[in-house]
């Protein structure tokens, strides 16, 4: 069975600095990889996806992440990090070819100092 | 991306009582939903898989009588709480995906909390 660990339950930046939330999966093969981002009290919202191809995937509200097949890694990441950033993250793996069912990470909540 | 609806946005209601949640896709057709439960500070917990028209598929732990899954139209999916009891409340979620889609869109969430 698939796994998918986040391994910063907390992180905390200041605003304007760069930003990195680890992702590490364990799967036979290389799934589909997602991060979402949920406010307090709402639903979850897609910021990128890997399928294949291109390893760097540009997101929305400048995220990107880069999945690295070696080290079973999709790290995502932002240069400059706004107070609105703050929220929880989640990255989850999805068999590829299979079931649509994403094993989800614990999430990792972002603190941002102003 | 698809749009997934959830309806209502928050319930509260009594000990003992039923509520009905609605899980709505609105510009595609999803033959596969998904239900979750979140709690608070936690990851999202999958309950149940519904296919279009099939019964429902629930994770190990999950009660079936108790989260009753009705998917029977291609856009709307259905998790009723019977006898909600306090410890039922939580943050439910659902998801669908449908052709020509190869990943889950989520909808907004229900608050439920039962008194």
């Amino acid at each position: 069975a698939q796994s998918v660990t986040q391994p910063d339950i907390h992180i905390t930046v200041s605003e304007g600095a760069s930003l990195e939330l680890r992702c590490n999966y364990s799967y036979g093969a290389t799934p589909y990889l997602f991060w979402y981002v949920q406010s307090p009290g709402q639903g979850l919202q897609l910021l990128l996806k890997y399928f294949s191809g291109d390893t760097l995937v540009q997101g929305i509200k400048g995220f990107e992440a880069e999945f690295k097949r070696s080290q079973s890694s999709f790290n995502l990441r932002k240069p400059s990090v706004h107070w609105s950033d703050a929220a929880e993250y989640f990255c989850a793996v999805v068999p590829s070819g299979g079931s649509y069912i994403p094993t989800f990470g614990r999430g990792t909540s972002l603190i941002v100092h102003p | 991306g698809a749009v997934v609806s959830q309806h209502p946005s928050w319930v509260i209601c009594k000990s003992g009582t039923s509520v009905k949640i609605e899980c709505r896709s609105l510009d595609f057709q999803a033959t596969t939903m998904f239900w979750y439960r979140q709690f608070p500070k936690q990851s999202l917990m999958l309950m149940a898989t519904s296919n279009e028209g099939s019964k429902a598929t629930y994770e190990q732990g999950v009660e079936k009588d108790k989260f009753l899954i009705n998917h029977a139209s291609l856009t709307l999916s259905t998790l009723t709480v019977t006898s909600a009891h306090p410890e039922d409340s939580s943050f439910y979620i659902c998801s669908a995906t449908g052709p020509p889609h190869n990943e889950q869109f989520f909808g907004p969430g229900t608050r439920l909390t039962v008194l």
